[in-house]
């Protein structure tokens, strides 16, 4: 079946630094791409829509400065979340929706310290 | 705005009985989808069963049914013969069938234990 990648599945860093996050659709193409953000114990909340040649779609009340999305090929999304602060720390997870139903990335966890 | 509310944040269910976790949601829009995805510790998100709303007929998928009241807006699910690996959070979640491409919007989740 089809098949989102995440990279990387985990990662640390330091506050004040920027993390980029991959999303790959593996075996089909995804003009769109959604972003969601999980706080512990809480549901998926989207954060974005990546759109491939164009500019991402932001849900209201996230700084799309703090989270850029280039949607730069039919099978590549990236997150990067700029000047990173302990309460950006999350679970990332996109999706990509060749059809219903969507298919979800495996995560990224984030630690910002 | 569409919406999806789960009552039950936490449920628990002995090992080999049946559960029923609930679900309603308010759309004006007559054609859309719903799912109900598993999350278990690992955090993948797993599509457990889906239902189109033009669909009368309630969908089945082995130990697991709905239970698709569309006038009532409402969609539960029902977990047959609770297994140890059904423990895990539940979301109930809507898409809307007007393009390929529609957001998926979820449920605040329900916790379900499988006491052995």
């Amino acid at each position: 079946g089809a098949v989102v990648s995440q990279h990387p599945s985990w990662v640390i860093c330091k506050s004040g630094t920027s993390v980029k996050i991959e999303c790959r659709s593996l075996d089909f193409q995804a003009t769109t791409m959604f972003w969601y953000r999980q706080f512990p114990k809480q549901s998926l909340m989207l954060m974005a829509t990546s759109n491939e040649g164009s500019k991402a779609t932001y849900e209201q009340g996230v700084e799309k400065d703090k989270f850029l999305i280039n949607h730069a090929s039919l099978t590549l999304s990236t997150l990067t979340v700029t000047s990173a602060h302990p309460e950006d720390s999350s679970f990332y997870i996109c999706s990509a929706p060749p059809r219903a139903p969507q298919y979800f990335g495996p995560g990224t966890r984030l630690l910002v310290l | 705005a569409q919406t999806v509310t789960q009552s039950q944040p936490e449920m628990s269910v002995q090992e080999a009985e049946t559960v029923t976790l609930s679900c309603t949601y308010d759309t004006s829009e007559s054609d859309y989808y719903l799912f109900w995805y598993k999350q278990p510790p690992s955090r993948q998100m797993i599509l457990v069963i889906r239902q189109e709303a033009y669909k009368q007929q309630n969908a089945t998928e082995n130990r697991f049914s709905v239970n698709f009241q569309k006038a009532a807006k409402s969609f539960s699910l029902k977990i047959s013969d609770s297994q140890l690996g059904d423990a895990a959070m539940y979301f109930c979640a809507y898409r809307s069938a007007r393009t390929s491409y529609d957001k998926v919007i979820f449920g605040p989740g329900t916790s379900l234990s499988v006491i052995p």
